[in-house]
C-alpha cells in the first residue's frame, strides 16, 4: 500500500516569497491533516479536512497560510508571504475516518522549509 | 482543553538496559492516548494507542505503556533497548466533544542509545 506522498522534500526561499506544498494521502482516507513542526517542538495542527471540507483551521495563520483539498483527495498548503518563523517541517497525514478517536494517522516524510 | 507534558527532553540509555519515557496528560474529555516515533528524516509512526480498553497497552518493537488515570500518566517502557530504538518519541492525546478527533502532540523526547 502506498503511503502519504509529499513534495517537495526540501525548499529554501527568501522571506516575503511564496511557497506551496503538495500532499497525496493514502487512497480512501477521508481525513487529511497538515501539521507544522518547528525544530525542537512537537507537531502542531494547522488544518484538518474531512473529505473536501474544513473541520478545524483554528491554528492556521490565515493572513499568510491557505490550504485546499478541492476534490477530497490531494491537498495543497500555501504560504504567502513567508516569514523567517515559518521555517519548519510541514507534515501531511491522513486517516481512514475521523470521529473514531483511533489515533492512527499515517504521516508523510514531510517538507522541510527554510526561510532566509 | 487537552495537553501532554513529556517530562524529559532527552533520555540516554545503554543498549540492553530498560527504557522509560515519561508522559503526563490533561484532558477535559475521556482521552485517547498514543505514542508516536520519529526516526531521522522519516515520517512519524504509531507505536501504540490507548482507547479506554486495557490499561496496559502493547505496541510494536517491544514497547508498552500503562494508562494510569489517578496519576494522569501514560509512560512508555521497553525492557531492553536496542540501537535501532534511537529516535524522537512523541506522546499524543486525543479527545473531542464534537466527534472530530484532534491530536495534540507533546514536545518530544529524544532517546539516545549507546553501545
Amino acid at each position: 500500500e502506498a503511503g502519504v506522498a509529499q513534495s517537495p522534500r526540501y525548499k529554501i526561499i527568501e522571506k516575503r516569497q511564496s511557497v506551496a506544498f503538495w500532499c497525496n494521502p493514502i487512497s480512501g482516507h477521508a481525513t487529511l491533516y497538515w501539521y507544522q513542526q518547528i525544530l525542537g517542538q512537537g507537531p502542531k495542527l494547522l488544518i484538518q479536512f474531512q473529505n473536501n471540507g474544513v473541520v478545524d483551521d483554528s491554528q492556521l495563520p490565515k493572513d499568510r497560510f491557505s490550504a485546499e483539498r478541492l476534490k477530497g483527495v490531494d491537498s495543497t498548503l500555501k504560504i504567502q508571504p513567508a516569514k523567517l518563523e515559518d521555517s519548519a517541517v510541514y507534515l501531511c497525514a491522513s486517516s481512514l475516518r475521523t470521529g473514531s478517536n483511533t489515533g492512527e494517522l499515517f504521516f508523510g516524510e514531510g517538507s522541510r522549509l527554510t526561510v532566509l | 482543553a487537552q495537553s501532554v507534558t513529556q517530562l524529559d527532553s532527552h533520555v540516554s540509555v545503554s543498549e540492553g538496559t530498560p527504557v522509560l519515557l515519561r508522559c503526563n496528560y490533561s484532558s477535559s474529555y475521556s482521552p485517547s492516548l498514543f505514542w508516536y516515533v520519529q526516526h531521522p528524516n522519516k515520517g512519524l509512526q504509531l507505536l501504540l494507542k490507548y482507547t479506554s480498553a486495557a490499561t496496559l497497552v502493547k505496541g510494536i518493537n517491544g514497547f508498552e505503556a500503562e494508562f494510569k488515570k489517578s496519576e494522569t500518566s501514560f509512560h512508555l517502557t521497553k525492557p531492553s533497548a536496542h540501537m535501532s530504538d534511537a529516535a524522537e518519541y512523541f506522546c499524543v492525546v486525543s479527545g473531542s466533544r464534537t466527534g472530530f478527533q484532534k491530536l495534540v502532540f507533546g514536545t518530544g523526547t529524544r532517546l539516545l542509545v549507546s553501545p
